[in-house]
């Protein structure tokens, strides 16, 4: 059972930069999140989606952006780094109850 | 606006011993209550989730309460061990758009 997937692992970033954030499900979950994690922090909502084609803003969405074009993608994309985005970030998946997350991706800009 | 605020920050004690770590929200108005370990650069991993209409659960050593009407919830962490050492998280999933709304996490650790 591979669950959620997040790729990559670890990312480095200069200013400026972009990159996308994968995130693969494998539970037909309706419900998809992106989350980010500062050192000593709970997790803060980024985005989310209640399904295929729809998506809203969390609580810190400014710099992000998603798309949710199947059940199983919502990948997370940076278009201008900058260095308060330097976070661990989470993709999770739930449909109403527990919620499943993978094992973050650690970016840093520089 | 629904807050979740766990307590203490950090608790550091001897192999052993019955622990008890706190989780107080402010809005009632949830749909459940998730409890999470987060091991250092590491993912998060699920312990316990207690349904609204739940009071407690158990897994092993672990036993989750909830208390709706006062806003709080504790993990209560039997004959600890340095194995237990982590930071445990509480999430809480609103009722109206099933998003997670999180505490800061406490950060256990388990002299030997």
């Amino acid at each position: 059972n591979a669950g959620v997937t997040q790729t990559p692992k670890f990312r480095i970033l200069k200013i400026g930069q972009s990159m996308t954030l994968q995130c693969t499900q494998d539970m037909n979950h309706n419900y998809m999140y992106w989350y980010r994690q500062d050192p000593g922090m709970g997790l803060k909502l980024i985005y989310y989606s209640v399904g295929a084609g729809i998506t809203d803003k969390g609580e810190v969405p400014n710099g992000y952006n998603v798309s949710r074009s199947t059940t199983e993608d919502f990948p997370l994309r940076l278009e201008l780094a900058a260095p308060s985005q330097t976070s661990v970030y989470f993709c999770a998946s739930s449909y109403r109850t527990e919620a499943f997350f993978g094992q973050g991706t650690r970016l840093t800009v520089v | 606006k629904q807050e979740v605020t766990q307590i203490p920050a950090a608790l550091s004690v001897p192999e052993g011993e019955n622990l008890v770590l706190n989780c107080s929200f402010t809005d009632s108005a949830i749909y459940n209550l998730q409890w999470f370990r987060q091991d250092p650069g590491k993912g998060l991993t699920s312990l316990l989730l207690i349904q609204s209409s739940q009071r407690e659960q158990t897994s092993g050593r672990l036993n989750a309460s909830l208390d709706k009407s006062s806003g709080r919830s504790t993990l209560y962490i039997a004959a600890s061990q340095p194995g237990d050492s982590a930071t445990y998280l509480c999430a809480v999933m609103t009722d109206s758009n099933y998003q997670l709304i999180w505490g800061a996490g406490t950060k256990l650790i388990i002299k030997p």
